[in-house]
């Protein structure tokens, strides 16, 4: 059973919009959830996390929005910029042990 | 401050063979994850370790087993390979009871 799910397997923006990448959980015990970018060759870069007590957090172009309620987050990028072209994957955490992640949505920004 | 390494990069074995993956913590962090990312999916969580202790399992069969060192670094091992085992390998590292986990490059593991 696929406990984390995005969606939208790609996404394509225009340089300097916004970015809205979506992801959906059905497991109510997960406490924390991640958002990491992937480059081809690379390992998962961790990007900006939010616990489940919180609704929003901010860190510069990056914002996550958790709605519990829905089972929701979202990850916002504004402006978006060329080098932000990846894969995003959103991930929770049912504790501190293990991640659990979605498959993933490969966003394009187009010049 | 270093981050995660792993060794090595790519890795071609055939079916049947056994196969041993390491990995080296990032610098302040004592526990060490292990995923499976399969192409075109998101990792799967193979285990946790944290002083040198299995930490936590997800759904891998036992021929998945692995260990960690005094100095944090950890190995993974997987005997009888099959075709499935065919993907990438990665490591994370994190501070215990800390959720943000810190992965390395990964290593490319093909079965033929």
């Amino acid at each position: 059973d696929q406990q984390v799910k995005q969606n939208s397997p790609s996404l394509s923006v225009q340089e300097g919009r916004i970015s809205i990448l979506n992801c959906d959980y059905t497991n109510s015990m997960f406490d924390y959830f991640l958002w990491y970018k992937k480059y081809p060759a690379e390992g998962p870069t961790f990007l900006i996390s939010i616990s489940s007590i919180k609704d929003k957090n901010e860190d510069g172009r990056f914002t996550v929005f958790l709605n519990k309620s829905a089972k929701h987050l979202s990850l916002h990028i504004v402006p978006s910029q060329p080098g932000d072209s990846a894969v995003y994957f959103c991930a929770a955490a049912p504790g501190a042990q293990k991640l659990v992640f979605g498959q993933g949505t490969r966003l394009t920004i187009n010049p | 401050e270093t981050g995660v390494t792993q060794s090595p990069t790519h890795l071609i074995k055939t079916r049947g063979q056994q196969v041993t993956l390491r990995c080296s913590s990032q610098s302040g962090h004592n526990t060490v994850s292990w995923y499976q990312q399969a192409l075109g999916q998101g990792p799967q969580f193979i285990f946790q370790y944290y002083r040198e202790e299995e930490n936590g399992r997800g759904n891998f069969p036992p021929r998945f087993s692995g260990l960690q060192f005094p100095n944090y670094s950890s190995e993974l091992n997987v005997n009888a390979l099959e075709l499935d085992d065919s993907a990438l390998y990665l490591c994370a590292s994190s501070r215990p009871d800390t959720y943000e986990q810190y992965f390395g490059p990964g290593t490319r593991l093909t079965v033929t």
